[in-house]
Formats: structure tokens, sequence, C-alpha cells
């Protein structure tokens, strides 16, 4: 099983829509989740940690399940400018490294 | 806001020839990393590095790569004799206390000839 799994997309959904991703891990000693945005060809960047009472921000809301040992992202109202790659992070516990699932893109049509 | 940098952003090599990608890191982080991206795949990790020491490596992580922090600003990554298989996009990150998010410098992309 691979250590973080997400299905890779891509996610076409029209302005305005609600999308969710799915995220699971298979490291049940994981002790912090993130999402992270990926532009073509451009640095991760982090959208929001994940906590576990689940938490929201603005348009994005995070969940995290310990005993399925998955993780969700909820975009209400989708822009355009939302079109790239959802990248789900697992820092586990005990070690110095966060592992990278292989994204899921969206693509936001007009 | 603080952000990570790296230099160069876009590296031309021979193949067996020496690079030295740097960056400098958030400026009260404790925790620095590398990693590194293929083009059309996942983000790779490298290496982790903390109080002048590697913490963590991966498999990819081999005799010819090596990390220093030669002052106590930068951050570097030297892969020795580079290879085709080298090239890729690498993504230096640092992190504060306990954690915390990391956060990514805009990557040097490597290309092997």
């Amino acid at each position: 099983r691979k250590e973080v799994e997400q299905d890779p997309g891509p996610f076409n959904v029209p302005e305005g829509a609600t999308v969710a991703f799915n995220c699971t891990y298979s490291n049940s000693a994981s002790q912090s989740f993130f999402w992270y945005r990926q532009d073509c060809r451009k640095e991760p960047k982090l959208l929001m940690s994940v906590y576990s009472s689940g938490n929201e921000d603005g348009r994005f809301t995070a969940q995290l399940n310990r005993a399925s040992q998955y993780i969700s992202l909820l975009i209400r109202d989708s822009k355009l400018s939302d079109s790239a790659t959802y990248l789900c992070v697992v820092n586990p516990s005990g070690t110095y490294k966060y592992i990278f699932g292989t994204g899921t893109r969206l693509k936001v049509l007009a | 806001e603080p952000e990570v940098t790296q230099t160069p952003s876009h590296q031309v090599t021979q193949m067996g020839q020496e690079v030295i990608l740097r960056c400098v890191p958030i400026s009260n982080h404790l925790y620095f990393y590398w990693y590194r991206q293929i083009l059309g795949q996942k983000v790779e990790f490298l290496v982790s590095f903390y109080n002048n020491e590697i913490s963590e490596k991966s498999e990819i992580f081999d005799d010819q790569f090596s990390v220093e922090r030669p002052d106590g600003s930068n951050f570097t990554l030297k892969i020795r004799s580079t290879k085709l298989e080298d090239s890729a996009m690498y993504f230096c990150a640092s992190s504060g206390q306990g954690r915390t998010e990391a956060f990514f410098g805009q990557g040097t992309r490597l290309t092997v000839v």
C-alpha cells in the first residue's frame, strides 16, 4: 500500500460547483496532515493544515478521520483560479519528513 | 512575508559534472529539507537537516548527494557527478519548531545533458 494515496483525477467541474478530494495514508502513527496546492511547474504552496476537529478557511474545508486513515478537502463555489493540483501531505510521527501523495488535478471550467 | 529562496532558478549541466543548488530558508526555521520532482511525477523526499546534521534521508539520497549549511543562512545540496536521471525540479523547504507546516522555495530546475 502506498504511504499516501490520492485519486490523480482530473476532476473537471463547472465554476460554482462543490468538489471533494480524499486521501488515504498507511501509517497510523502519522501526526500532522496538510493540503498543498501546486500550479504547473511551480512549488507546492500550503493551502491548509488539517486538524483532528476539522477546519475551515473560507471556501475550503478539511477533515481528518483517524480511524479510517483518510483526509478530505472540500472546495465550495469553485473559481477558475482554483484549477491546480492538490497535494495531500503527511508527516508521520517520529520522522523528519513530509510525504506527498501524487496529487489530484482539478480543472474548473467556465 | 518571509519566504524560502533558491538559486539558480534553472541550471543546465553536463553529465558527470558537479552542481551545487543553493537555498536560503526562512530565518527563524530550524528544520531544512530537499525534495525533488521529476516532470510529471510526485514530489519525493531526499533529505532533512536539523542542528547541523542530517536527520533523515531517503534511498534516493545516495553517496553522490551531500548537504551543507556553510553559514547561518544558506543551505546547499551538492550532486557530485550528475546523471541524466538527476534532471528534475529540486525544492528546498524549511519548517519551524514542532511538526509545523513546511514552506517551499520556488525550485531549481536542473537539466543534465
